[in-house]
């Protein structure tokens, strides 16, 4: 199975500042990498699929990058309503899919 | 609008059996490959099972091989799961989606439709 690595686990932010959030795959999966938010209680929303190709209505602060087996999510200026979790996920080769461990955004 | 609805959770005994659905509406649910993905209290998203459109191809983790089966019926638009011999680490919200397309209208496996979830507690 292929291993989806996020780092950070957790980390803290302000409002306004720019993330990055990294997932590395245990072998190449090409492009073929999502990001999804998760808020408490709620199912998991897409926000980048194929690495870089933003779903549609995600606002644009949000872009992905990387290919083969080392990926970034990256939002430019955070906003309050992106305090979450955020798990990448490979669709290269299953059974079985695999996501990332997650990565939570807490606020400073 | 596409809609994913599961119901069938609850609390069951280790060992015991469950079966979960999911009604799907506002898409051509016949067309498109569904997936379970679990996620234990606290923790990160596992995929569970895929099944195809037809209904002929399925697959599954190995954590759930042998224990679980996974089905469709086309023609009332509902995705099931049926889960045997359930285990204390099977205790988790399990949600439905369905396989997502590109700019192209070719078929993946990401997950822009989830259902909202339904919570499997297994615990005697």
């Amino acid at each position: 199975a292929i291993r989806m690595t996020q780092s950070p686990s957790s980390f803290s932010a302000s409002t306004g500042d720019r993330v990055t959030i990294t997932c590395r795959a245990s072998q190449g999966i090409s492009s073929y990498l999502a990001w999804y938010q998760q808020k408490p209680g709620k199912a998991p929303k897409l926000l980048i699929y194929a690495a870089s190709t933003l779903q549609s209505g995600v606002p644009s602060r949000f872009s992905g990058s990387g290919s083969g087996t080392d990926f970034t999510l990256t939002i430019s200026c955070l906003q309050s309503e992106d305090f979450a979790t955020y798990y990448c996920q490979q669709y290269y080769s299953y059974p079985p899919l695999t996501f990332g461990g997650g990565t939570k955004v807490e606020i400073k | 609008e596409v809609q994913l609805v599961e119901s069938g959770g609850g609390l069951v005994q280790p060992g015991g059996s469950l079966r979960l659905s999911c009604a799907a509406s506002g898409f051509t649910f016949s067309s498109y490959w569904m997936h379970w993905v679990r996620q234990a209290p606290g923790k990160g998203l596992v995929w569970v099972s895929r099944i195809n459109s037809d209904g002929s191809s399925t697959s599954y983790a190995d954590s759930v091989k042998g224990r679980f089966t996974i089905s469709r019926d086309n023609a009332k638009n509902t995705l099931y799961l049926q889960m045997n011999s359930l285990r204390a680490e099977d205790t988790a919200v399990y949600y439905c989606a369905r396989e997502g397309r590109d700019t192209r209208g070719s078929y993946y496996s990401f997950f822009v439709y989830w259902g909202q979830g339904t919570l499997v507690t297994v615990s005697s």
